[in-house]
């Protein structure tokens, strides 16, 4: 199994431009989440997804948005990119559950906005 | 909102030394508890996690952890380092499907 595979794994875009990371998970599991990790913040959480097709504000969501049409994807969007959104953006998924659920993470997409 | 901290940023440790890198939480009712740890230019990767069936969890490559409820701590402990431990370790609280991790300690191994 692959588990979380995040395309693209780097990117540098010119401020003002948009893209979207996308994320694809083949584990079945309900929910889906994105972060970002910048030194010495931690990972903190943009947007999430509890199934499909719904969606929810993190702690930092603006300036991104985010789809789930199928279960299997999560896509976040940049609609116009800003230096301060340079950074290494994680997607992770789980299972619904109260006892085993932890988080599994992706390889990381390190974006540069310049 | 749940939060978690990690005090030190950076943690250095002879080889072979106790490696002990700090966590504390904040919430009236413990959450579910974990330590992550992440190697240069990958993921996460889970060590360990608490889920309330014992206080004392084991995890991976021979680090543990201690839920200590007056203490609002889940410090993680390893009694010997070795070179290949030299990683960022995060700290992360489960609070309904809804992960909040630490800042992360970085830690070092000297040889």
């Amino acid at each position: 199994n692959a588990g979380v595979t995040q395309t693209p794994k780097f990117r540098v875009l010119k401020t003002g431009q948009s893209m979207t990371l996308l994320c694809a998970q083949d584990m079945n599991h309900e929910y889906m989440y994105w972060y970002r990790q910048d030194p010495g913040m931690g990972l903190r959480l943009i947007h999430y997804s509890v199934g499909e097709g719904t969606t929810a504000k993190g702690e930092v969501p603006d300036g991104y948005n985010v789809s789930r049409l199928k279960k299997q994807n999560f896509l976040l969007g940049l609609e116009s990119a800003a230096p301060s959104q340079t950074s290494v953006y994680f997607c992770a998924s789980s299972p619904e559950g109260d006892f085993d659920t932890e988080a599994f993470f992706g390889q990381g997409t390190r974006l540069t906005v310049v | 909102a749940q939060s978690v901290t990690q005090l030190g940023s950076h943690v250095s440790v002879s080889e072979g030394a106790l490696v002990l890198l700090r966590c504390n939480y904040s919430s009236s009712v413990p959450p579910y508890l974990f330590w992550y740890v992440q190697y240069p230019n990958q993921g996460l990767q889970l060590l360990l996690k608490y889920t309330s069936a014992a206080t004392l969890v084991k995890g991976i490559n021979g680090f543990e952890a201690e839920f200590k409820k007056s203490e609002t701590s889940f410090h993680l402990t390893k009694p010997s380092a070795h070179m290949s431990d030299a990683a960022e370790y995060f700290c992360a609280a489960d609070n309904f499907n809804k992960f909040y991790f630490g800042s992360g300690t970085k830690l070092n191994v000297k040889p």
